[in-house]
């Protein structure tokens, strides 16, 4: 069974610093995996999905790479801003519909 | 562009009570859909999906049913809600075909049993 791990639970950290998201799975056999971002009671905003034969995808200051042999991914965020305060999860697919979903990891930007 | 809504956006029920949440999506034509449930403390679970009209696979046995009476239409519903029940209701889209294509949510249903 596929167990998806986020670590830290919480980050606090000031504005302006390089910061890095890790998630990791326990199934190297995944299609894809996909970088969610989740503000207070509200739904998942789509960030980033890296196919398994890829290593890494970009938009904008996010940076997402995925090491798949060893079911490890991580979400770089530059030049981190107060807006970037939210809950971010990582998810992999291995194939079916569902989507197996860490808990998250929950970021303070301190101004 | 695609949209997907949810509604209501909050619902307090008593225990024992009927439940109906609509989920709709614009934009897109035979989208695969999902209904997933966030509790306090645990992850999303994926509760149901759908990949056509009339055709639903439960992923968690529960007392929880869901419908797609059109084809941007899924419906989540209960006859008796239990306490359990409580939680966070997101309805999910993604386009037909692989089971791995990208999934995007809706804004999400805050259910409270009392």
């Amino acid at each position: 069974k596929q167990e998806v791990t986020q670590i830290p639970a919480a980050l606090s950290v000031p504005e302006g610093e390089n910061l890095v998201l890790n998630c990791s799975f326990t199934d190297s056999a995944i299609y894809n995996l996909q970088w969610f971002r989740q503000d207070p009671g509200k739904g998942l905003t789509s960030l980033l999905l890296i196919q398994s034969s890829q290593r890494e995808q970009t938009s904008g200051r996010l940076n997402a790479s995925l090491d798949k042999s060893s079911g490890r991914s991580t979400l770089y965020i530059a030049a981190s801003q107060p807006g970037d305060s939210a809950t971010y999860l990582c998810a992999v697919s291995a194939g079916s519909y569902q989507l197996t979903f860490g808990k998250g990891t929950k970021l303070s930007v301190i101004p | 562009s695609q949209t997907i809504h949810q509604w209501p956006a909050t619902l307090v029920q008593p225990v024992g009570s009927p439940l109906s949440l609509e989920c709709t999506v614009e934009g897109t034509s035979n989208p695969n859909l999902y209904w997933y449930r966030q509790a306090a403390g645990r992850g999303l679970q994926l509760l149901f999906y759908s990949v056509g009209i009339g055709q639903i696979s439960s992923e968690v046995p529960q007392n929880l049913s869901a419908s797609r009476p059109q084809d941007r239409q899924f419906i989540l519903s209960s006859k008796k809600l239990l306490l359990s029940d409580s939680g966070f209701y997101l309805c999910a889209w993604s386009a037909h075909g692989a089971a791995y294509n990208e999934q995007f949510f809706g804004p999400g249903t805050r259910l409270t049993v009392l």
